[in-house]
């Protein structure tokens, strides 16, 4: 059964900080994975990751995947209290058909 | 492209009530993703079609649950009977796969469902 685990389930921290969010995954006939950020309403698209050691860069937002250890990790710098939301992690299996989710990070940004 | 439409935004229902939830994929779009999300359990996928078939629907909880796919426009998500258990938002989700082209889940504003 595919899966995916993010952690931590929460983070507070203070505007400035760095943050890492990590997210582990199982799946059969992996195509890639995917970062989104939800905040009231819809998950909203980040990153796309497919090879290992590239990393996506977004702003103070970058990604990369590790396909040989079956991770990723998203790191925000110079965190903003508009960073506030859930990320969640979703990898795409089986011939690019399913996208799987994981619980999401809860991240908390303070003034 | 209007984006992943879904319809209703909210609705509130007795419970026993049948409840339909209706989706229009991004046209082009070939795989379209039934979630339900609540705070306990996080983004369950429910089923998913790809070119209209049903590939997974491990995920719908139970027998109450069907959901069809009549055209590549089209999508309904259905409950009958509902039960305050099921009062969730439900998202309807859109993607373009196949060979080497994979996008990403293009989601709907969702649908609140209240079962009281």
């Amino acid at each position: 059964e595919d899966k995916v685990v993010q952690s931590p389930l929460s983070l507070v921290v203070h505007e400035g900080d760095t943050v890492t969010l990590n997210c582990s995954y199982e799946v059969t006939n992996f195509r890639s994975l995917l970062w989104y950020k939800q905040e009231k309403k819809a998950p909203t698209f980040l990153f796309m990751l497919t090879s290992s050691g590239i990393e996506k860069k977004s702003g103070r937002l970058s990604s990369i995947l590790d396909k040989k250890e079956l991770f990723s990790i998203l790191n925000i710098t110079a965190t903003q209290t508009g960073d506030s939301a859930v990320y969640l992690c979703a990898v795409v299996g089986n011939y690019g058909q399913n996208f799987v989710f994981g619980p999401g990070t809860r991240l908390s940004v303070l003034p | 492209d209007a984006g992943v439409i879904q319809s209703p935004r909210h609705e509130v229902t007795e419970m026993g009530q049948e409840v339909t939830l209706r989706c229009k994929p991004i046209s082009g779009h070939n795989s379209l993703f039934w979630y339900r999300q609540t705070m306990m359990r996080g983004l369950e996928l429910l089923i998913y079609f790809n070119n209209n078939v049903p590939i997974d629907d491990s995920g719908m909880p139970e027998d109450r649950f069907s959901a069809k796919m009549p055209n590549a426009s089209f999508s309904t998500l259905k409950i009958q009977p509902s039960e305050p258990r099921d009062s969730a938002v439900y998202f309807c989700a859109s993607s373009l796969t196949g060979g080497a082209r994979n996008t990403e889940a293009f989601f709907g504003q969702g649908t609140r469902l209240t079962v009281v």
